[in-house]
């Protein structure tokens, strides 16, 4: 059974930094591209981020880049997201997935 | 920036009723475009990708069609379960982007 586990969520000042995780089982974590959307409080769905199988590649939405950093470790089949700069818009709740699959989600909240 | 226009915005309908929510890119996607349900509190669940193709498990009163600019998502009578939310995503150029989201509710 494929399982996807977000964690590192928060209550963040806005300039201050948050490492999400995603702990994936269940498929072989390196075959696939791995993505990060998230999901503002009552409002729709943001594509974020992704990262090529051997992260080599990696692809961003503008307002997140230079602030946010995606990587992935095969070995230990994890899915991260380095947030630096935060900021009010970034709250939100940030899904890790791929295709048909999706974790429950980390809320993260940014507010002084 | 591909924009993905979704339409409507919000849906009243009954079970039984034959609904369909429209996507329509800013410049052609070819096929690459899912559609995702949502429920309150939920992660998002792929029900169609490369816009046509029914994902595994997915009841076949879902449907997709479309190809290059203009896309629907079919149902083809509601039932219970299916009151949510929809969003497409377009996965042809960076950054991907989904439409707006359609909520659909009882009636």
């Amino acid at each position: 059974e494929v399982q996807l586990v977000e964690s590192g969520g928060g209550l963040v000042q806005p300039g201050g930094s948050l490492r999400l995780s995603c702990a994936a089982s269940g498929f072989t974590f390196s075959n696939f591209w791995m993505t990060w959307v998230r999901q503002a409080p009552g409002k729709g769905l943001e594509w974020v981020a992704n990262v090529k199988q051997d992260g080599s590649e990696k692809h961003y939405v503008d307002s997140v880049k230079g602030r946010f950093t995606i990587s992935r470790d095969n070995a230990k089949n994890s899915l991260y997201l380095q947030m630096n700069s935060l900021r009010a818009e970034d709250t939100a709740m940030y899904y890790c997935g791929r295709g048909e699959f999706w974790g429950q989600g980390t809320l993260v909240t940014v507010s002084s | 920036d591909i924009q993905m226009t979704q339409s409507p915005s919000s849906l009243s309908a009954s079970v039984g009723d034959r609904v369909t929510i429209t996507c329509r890119a800013s410049q052609g996607i070819r096929n690459d475009l899912g559609w995702y349900q949502q429920k309150p509190g939920k992660a998002p669940k792929r029900l169609i990708y490369a816009a046509s193709s029914l994902q595994t498990g997915v009841p076949s009163r879902f449907s997709g069609s479309g190809s290059g600019t203009e896309f629907t998502l079919t149902i083809s009578s509601l039932q219970p379960e299916d009151f949510a939310t929809y969003y497409c995503l377009q996965h042809n150029s960076y950054p991907y982007t989904f439409g707006q989201g359609t909520k659909l509710e009882i009636k």
